[in-house]
């Protein structure tokens, strides 16, 4: 079985400070990982994808994130935060071995102090 | 705009009532997915569909069910509708599936049960 835990259900941080949100999977085959965003009375918007290769993924808005694999880890950063950044952003992990299905964190809430 | 249309966008009913939530996935997408989002519970995977047949079932009640048309639109049909059913349920596509296909997703179908 897989799983996700995001570290923090609420995140603050002031404009133009480093943005970090913590998650760790679970998974006892190769995970595929994802950061989702939803902003008020949307739906969930894909920030990031690792499947293989490069631990590093660079995503849309200026977030990255990095497969650690030896702490089973999958943190999302930007280098400076914008106010537009503020929303609710979830981890999710899936894998190759049967249907796609996405495990999803509970979700981090990211507010911007301007 | 992902491309995944659902509808209606909000819904009202009363306890006991059956209720039939809609989505069309994106052009080319043979995978649908529902999921459902509630406070307590956070983001479940509840059934995926591929290609008008089920492929996958997750957290979802004997009191729903689904279904993928040779359109490849799908139906989630919730059914004795209980307080706690009360939740924003999403739909997602996407082009196969196995992955790491990006999973799309639309911007929910918000269901109240008074």
């Amino acid at each position: 079985a897989q799983s996700v835990t995001q570290l923090g259900s609420h995140v603050s941080v002031s404009e133009g400070a480093l943005v970090l949100l913590r998650c760790n999977y679970s998974s006892s085959v190769p995970p595929y990982l994802f950061w989702y965003v939803q902003y008020p009375n949307q739906g969930l918007q894909l920030l990031l994808k690792y499947t293989t290769g490069a631990t590093l993924v660079k995503g849309i808005n200026g977030f990255e994130a990095e497969f650690k694999k030896s702490e089973t880890s999958f943190h999302l950063t930007k280098p400076s935060a914008h106010m537009s950044d503020a929303a609710e952003y979830f981890c999710a992990v899936s894998s190759l071995s049967g249907a796609q299905k996405l495990v999803f964190g509970q979700g981090t809430r990211l507010t911007i102090n301007p | 705009d992902s491309g995944v249309t659902q509808t209606p966008k909000h819904l009202i009913t009363a306890t006991g009532q059956r209720v039939t939530l809609r989505c069309s996935p994106r052009s080319g997408d043979l995978s649908v997915y529902w999921y459902q989002q509630s406070l307590d519970q956070g983001l479940q995977f509840l059934i995926q569909y591929y290609n008008g047949e089920e492929r996958a079932k997750g957290n979802i009640l004997e009191r729903f069910s689904a279904q993928q048309f040779p359109d490849l639109h799908s139906e989630l049909n919730l059914s004795s509708l209980e307080l706690g059913d009360s939740a924003l349920y999403f739909c997602a596509s996407s082009v196969e599936i196995q992955g790491p296909n990006t999973i799309y997703f639309g911007e929910g179908s918000w269901l109240t049960v008074v």
